[in-house]
């Protein structure tokens, strides 16, 4: 059974950092992409970041760039986002989910976590 | 940027079929997908590729395709499926994952 669990989230001062890390089980984790996707409250989702299976291509929604890096340790099946410069409309649960399969324009995403909440907030 | 617009709300009597639009530039060309959000809980995808549907998805879930737009249909709706409706693309042109509005169905 695929399992994804997020962790690191919590609150935050605006311009802070956070780190978000994310546990898979249930398949071989180095052979699929994976992506976070966020969603502020009351809002709809919306696509942050994505990894290839081997951590070599990423892509990254606008409102991200140069804020925010995914990375991955396929060795400890652990995805990660990197949140830096965090701004109040940043505030979102984020979940990170698996791509059904390894390249990072894999079309759509079959599994997904619960989800981390991040509050941007003085 | 790419835009998907999907209507805000979907009434239905329980029973009775469901239909959830999806526009966007060019859709056509591109695979649409839909995710099903119920209160409180993580998306799950209901269809892929336009109208594949994953295991364990019921076949009253089932997608289609025409033009500019694309449509998630529910057959034979129930309680169970009130819950907000996302479609989803990937934009080769960006390089970016896109994901509609939302559409929040209520069975009356």
């Amino acid at each position: 059974e695929v399992q994804l669990v997020e962790s690191g989230g919590g609150v935050v001062e605006p311009g802070g950092s956070l780190r978000l890390s994310c546990v898979a089980s249930g398949f071989t984790f180095s052979n699929y992409a994976m992506t976070w996707v966020r969603q502020a409250p009351g809002k709809g989702l919306d696509w942050v970041s994505i990894t290839s299976g081997s951590g070599g291509t990423t892509y990254n929604a606008d409102s991200v760039k140069g804020r925010f890096t995914i990375s991955r340790d396929n060795w400890k099946n652990t995805l990660y986002l990197e949140m830096n410069s965090l701004r109040v409309e940043d505030t979102a649960v984020y979940y990170c989910a698996k791509a059904p399969s390894f390249s990072s324009n894999s079309y759509y995403f079959d599994y997904w976590g619960r989800g981390a909440l991040v509050a941007v907030s003085s | 940027s790419y835009v998907l617009t999907q209507p805000p709300s979907v009434s239905v009597a329980p029973g009775k079929t469901a239909s959830i639009t999806c526009g966007g530039n060019n859709l056509g060309s591109k695979s649409v997908h839909w995710y099903q959000q119920r209160p409180g809980q993580a998306p799950v995808l209901v269809i892929f590729h336009d109208n594949d549907r994953p295991s364990g998805i019921p076949e009253r879930f089932s997608g289609s395709k025409s033009g500019n737009t694309a449509t998630l249909i529910i057959s034979r709706v129930e309680a169970g499926d009130e819950a907000d409706y996302y479609c989803q693309v990937w934009d080769n042109s960006s390089d970016h994952y896109v994901f509609g509005t939302g559409t929040e169905v209520t069975v009356l």
